[in-house]
């Protein structure tokens, strides 16, 4: 099955720096990767996808970035604010198996203000 | 429109106890999945519904773990007897379907300790 790996656990930085969450994935088939954002006492939530035939995608603050052949996925957050502080994590999902999300273990952002 | 609605929100019980945990998904949501969260970890599946049918099960504990999601739209999961590992918060999610682009919508989870 799949396997994805998440990198760091842990992110401090301070207020307007940029951050950056790394993730490997295993299954060559997999092919929508999505990106979720975890608040305290909250359930993950959809901030920011990319598909397999797109090498990059952008929305305002956030971008990812997806190395097919290397089969690594990047989150970038620009000009971080406080209210970014929380966990996020990486999920890849592939179309050969029954289309189930992989995630990540997650990387605990801490952006100080 | 209502999101996901998960409940207890907490529940503290007993080992050996039985529990249970309710989810609502969001109305015309054919899919339906139950995650377990362990601590700083991420979701792990245990079993996915499209409609009524659970397709895919095959993380789920079957000897204590049980789930039903009868008429296709709030489903129940079971935990009897609970163990001390049974710890972890579990999350309800629904999607209109599968498949990339297919948004999953979370619920708040319900953080279950057992003591």
């Amino acid at each position: 099955g799949e396997n994805v790996e998440q990198h760091p656990s842990t992110l401090s930085v301070q207020e307007g720096d940029s951050a950056v969450i790394k993730c490997t994935y295993s299954d060559s088939a997999s092919n929508y990767f999505p990106w979720y954002k975890q608040e305290l006492g909250k359930g993950p939530q959809l901030i920011i996808d990319i598909r397999s035939n797109v090498g990059e995608k952008k929305d305002q603050r956030i971008a990812v970035t997806l190395n097919k052949t290397a089969k690594h996925f990047s989150l970038h957050i620009t000009e971080t604010q406080p209210e970014d502080s929380a966990v996020y994590f990486c999920a890849a999902l592939s179309s050969g198996g029954s289309y189930i999300p992989t995630f990540g273990r997650g990387t605990s952002l801490i952006v100080h203000p | 429109e209502a999101g996901v609605v998960q409940s207890p929100r907490y529940k503290i019980i007993e080992k050996k106890q039985p529990v249970a945990f309710w989810c609502n998904p969001i109305s015309g949501h054919n899919t339906l999945y139950w995650y377990r969260q362990n601590l700083g970890q991420g979701p792990e599946l245990l079993i996915r519904y499209e409609n009524e049918e659970a397709v895919d099960d095959s993380q789920l504990p079957k000897d204590r773990f049980s789930a039903e999601r009868l008429k296709g739209v709030d489903s129940t999961l079971k935990i009897q007897p609970a163990e001390l590992g049974d710890s972890a918060v579990y999350l309800c999610a629904s999607s209109s379907g599968t498949g990339a682009g297919t948004e999953a919508f979370f619920g708040q989870g319900t953080r279950l300790t057992v003591v």
